[in-house]
């Protein structure tokens, strides 16, 4: 299997623009996980889905974010209108008790 | 609430061993360990369940104190590969998946 999909690796954007983040987990995963990582806050949970279902989105900051799995082999992260302050990197990980996470998206808000 | 690691750096030589320390003010039903080298994913090394066993992942080991809602992940021999940052994730929720709460790491750096 090759792993957690996530695109872009890198994604340069102004303030004020949507940005859409995807993944694609690994076959047979029923759990998928988005997090955020940045030098301050560390790694946080945005929102989890079960069998492509929503569970908990009480980590998504704000209004502008958004996520969504219509299917099994894919999810999105959108951001919109994106700030500054969004700049980290995004993982994305599948599985249950051991997540394997994506290589992530570097997400830059200038 | 994020649960606190310490030290938050260590620096030994190939074939010390270290110990890691994450701790919680919750009650705990899991702990997760993570290891993420500088510009990639975390990886997964292990999981200790509330009232499971200690865990061992080649030289690598952690407990799990339920009372003190604390775990330790124990390096021994440590290697050059061992290199990176260690993060534990907990749950207090009572589910073992990967809904996790981080800690905010521990840089371990090992030299030849």
């Amino acid at each position: 299997d090759a792993g957690v999909i996530q695109s872009p690796r890198h994604e340069v954007t102004e303030m004020g623009q949507e940005v859409t983040l995807r993944c694609k987990p690994i076959s047979g995963h029923d759990y998928l996980f988005w997090y955020r990582q940045t030098m301050m806050r560390g790694l946080e949970l945005l929102i989890y889905f079960n069998n492509n279902v929503p569970i908990d989105d009480s980590g998504m900051p704000e209004d502008r974010f958004s996520a969504k799995m219509p299917n099994a082999s894919f999810s999105t992260l959108k951001i919109q209108p994106s700030e500054p302050r969004d700049s980290a990197v995004y993982f994305c990980a599948s599985g249950g008790s051991e997540a394997f996470f994506g290589q992530g998206t570097r997400l830059t808000v200038v | 609430q994020q649960p606190v690691q310490s030290p938050q750096a260590v620096i030994l030589r190939e074939g010390e061993d270290a110990v890691i320390n994450c701790s919680s003010s919750k009650a705990l039903y899991s702990v997760h360990w993570y290891r993420q080298k500088h510009g990639e994913a975390p990886v997964f090394l292990m999981i200790l369940l509330k009232g499971g066993e200690q865990k061992g992942h080649e030289k690598i080991s952690a407990s799990f104190n339920e009372k003190k809602q604390q775990s330790s992940l124990y390096l021994t021999a440590s290697q050059l590969s061992y290199s990176g940052t260690y993060f534990c994730g907990t749950d207090a929720g009572g589910t073992s998946y990967g809904k996790l709460t981080f800690g905010q790491g521990t840089i371990l750096t090992v030299h030849p």
